[in-house]
This record gives structure tokens, sequence and C-alpha cells, in this order.
């Protein structure tokens, strides 16, 4: 099956700093999507971005599918920024996520 | 829009009962439903996938006798654990999809188990 592989897995912030987070995958997919679980678990859909580059917010993402990657920048951190950041890839003709084993972000006030 | 609850959020049993948890989508039709299962520090695995109407696929490794899953409708899917034990005890999560093949999937909050 398909590789997917986040780096880096923990990451400790001051407030206000900036971050990228970075995702490998090891085939071409069709969907790619970029998940915030907080501290009460809900996973929150960040972007959906199988190639290019989108923007919300503080929040920014970048897939360049050809090289199988994609990052997440979080610019301006704030504490509400915590917790696992989640990278899950659909291949096609497939109905399935793979998700990667996640960053832990904490942000320091 | 894109909304998928879950209920119950917390749920605490003695070993050996059942345990139903449900999956809603409240304001769009779920062609397909996924059920997950997170262990603390790790990432999520998926168990089952339900299609309305039709028999769940179940991944490798996941008992279908444990856990049985419904998608009685288009807007609800049911995960009954069954004679559930310690081990049980984890956090499950269920997503739903609207469309067809490549379109986002939806989480719901997810559900605590804990069995003692």
């Amino acid at each position: 099956g398909i590789q997917v592989e986040q780096s880096p897995p923990d990451l400790i912030l001051q407030e206000g700093a900036n971050s990228t987070l970075r995702c490998n995958f090891s085939d071409s997919v069709n969907n790619l999507q970029w998940f915030h679980q907080n501290p009460w678990g809900q996973l929150i859909n960040l972007f959906y971005i199988p190639s290019g580059t989108k923007q919300n917010g503080r929040l920014s993402a970048t897939t360049v599918a050809t090289e199988r990657y994609s990052l997440l920048y979080i610019s301006s951190s704030q504490t509400t920024d915590s917790g696992v950041y989640f990278c899950a890839v659909l291949l096609f003709n497939d109905y399935k996520l793979s998700f990667g084993a996640g960053t832990t972000v904490t942000v320091r006030a | 829009g894109a909304v998928v609850s879950q209920h119950p959020s917390w749920v605490i049993c003695k070993s050996g009962t059942s345990v139903k948890i449900e999956c809603r989508s409240l304001d769009f039709q779920a062609t397909t439903m996924f059920w997950y299962r997170q262990f603390p520090k790790q990432s999520l695995m998926l168990m089952a996938t339900s299609n309305e109407g039709s028999k769940a696929t179940y991944e490798q490794g996941v008992e279908k006798d444990k856990f049985l899953i419904n998608h009685a409708s288009l807007t609800l899917s049911t995960l009954t654990v069954t004679s559930a034990h310690p081990e049980d005890s984890s956090f499950y999560i269920c997503s739903a999809r609207e469309g067809g093949l490549g379109e986002t999937q939806y989480f719901g909050p997810g559900t605590r188990l804990l069995v003692l």
C-alpha cells in the first residue's frame, strides 16, 4: 500500500512563530487532505489539496503532486493551533484514506 | 455545511455488554461512511467501510462479528461493539463522504469507549 510519512513527528513553538509541516507520499494520489485534531479529538478539515496552493487565514498548504509531497504552513502560531496535524491521501480508483502518523504541535504562550 | 455527528461522545460500560455508536450526516446524504479506531498517540486506523443498504467491508484483522456495522439510511450508520472487553477501549471516529471517489471525507467528533 501507499506510504505516507509526516515530519517532524513533534514540534514545539513559541506563540507567534512560523512553522512548516511536511507530508511525503509514495504514489500518485487523487486526493490529499490536511486535518487538525484538537485536544478533544475532533478532526477538522483544513485543506483538500491534491495539487497547487491554498490559503485559509494563517494557514496555507502546497502540494507538488509530481514530486509527491505536501507542505502545511502555520504562520503567527497561536496556542489554539496546538494539536495533531494529519495528512491523508486517497489513491485513484480507491475510496480509503491513508493517514500519516501525524505531527504533534505544541504552541507555548 | 458538511457536518457529521456522533452519539454518544463518551461511554463507559462493563465487560461483556454491547455498545452502539451512531454516526449521522446532518446536512448531506452520505453515500459512504467509514469507521476508524484510534489508540492514544497513534494515527487513525480504518476498521470498515459501509455503503447505504449493503453489507460493510471490513479491513483485514477486524472481526466482523465483534464490530457490527449497519448503514440503514443515507444519513445514519451505526457501529455496535458486541461483548465489549477492556481491550476494545479506544476512540472511535466515523466519517462520511457525499459523492464518489476522490470526494472529501468529513469526520465526526468521535466516541470514547471505556470498558471496565
